[in-house]
């Protein structure tokens, strides 16, 4: 398995209090991703990093920022959490740009009450 | 804007039958990847798919890079209970932007 770990991997928190998710590696790949998983929707681009201080936007970025300040840290925060941003986050790695294989992490199940 | 189209969204099939998914493109893709996710995990890597026409083979699974680049196919010969799962293709918009389709979810009747 790649080495992927996500924290925490269950958090339920009220609206309007930040949320920080964390994404690490262990396999010093260059792109890091996060996504958010949603019945009908699949898996939708949040942010993504392809190196440490570069960033830039997905499909879904709103209410979103991220930082990556070393390789093997990608987090995710939620500044002011709503209850539509309740969803299950996963944290992706891949190594390569033109060979994009991406790997998983084992998700994040965010409630906001 | 960007979008990956895959079909069907829904498959009930009985065990030992064949199935077949197919994913459309609104761009040309360089790479395309196949991904299976079971229940309360993350998304697996099946097969990656690099060159047009290119026809790739993970045991029971085979999957084809479409020659226009903008879409690939996914068949499973010879379903079994464990296929079950959602079934995902991806590619990278813009060679950076690893994008998904919705996904199709196999159910298997015994």
């Amino acid at each position: 398995d790649a080495g992927i770990t996500q924290s925490p991997r269950h958090k339920v928190t009220e609206t309007g209090t930040p949320v920080t998710l964390r994404c690490h590696q262990t396999e010093n790949h260059r792109y890091m991703y996060w996504y958010r998983q949603d019945p009908g929707h699949g898996l939708r681009l949040i942010h993504y990093s392809y190196g440490v201080k570069d960033t830039d936007k997905g499909e879904v970025s709103d209410g979103y920022s991220v930082s990556r300040s070393k390789t093997e840290d990608f987090l995710l925060t939620l500044e002011s959490a709503t209850s539509s941003q309740t969803s299950v986050y996963f944290c992706a790695i891949s190594g390569l740009l033109t060979n994009t294989e991406a790997f998983f992490g084992q998700g994040t199940r965010l409630t906001v009450v | 804007g960007q979008q990956l189209n895959q079909s069907p969204q829904s498959m009930f099939i009985q065990e030992g039958e064949d199935v077949s998914m197919n994913c459309t493109s609104s761009s040309i893709f360089n790479t395309w990847l196949w991904y299976k996710q079971e229940p309360g995990e993350g998304p697996v890597l099946l097969i990656a798919l690099y060159k047009a026409g290119e026809l790739t083979s993970n045991g029971r699974l085979t999957a084809q890079f479409g020659i226009t680049r903008k879409d690939s196919f996914l068949n499973i010969s010879a379903s079994i209970p464990s296929d079950v799962g959602i079934y995902f293709c991806a590619g990278p918009f813009g060679n950076e932007k690893l994008t998904f389709g919705t996904g199709t979810r196999l159910t298997i009747i015994p």
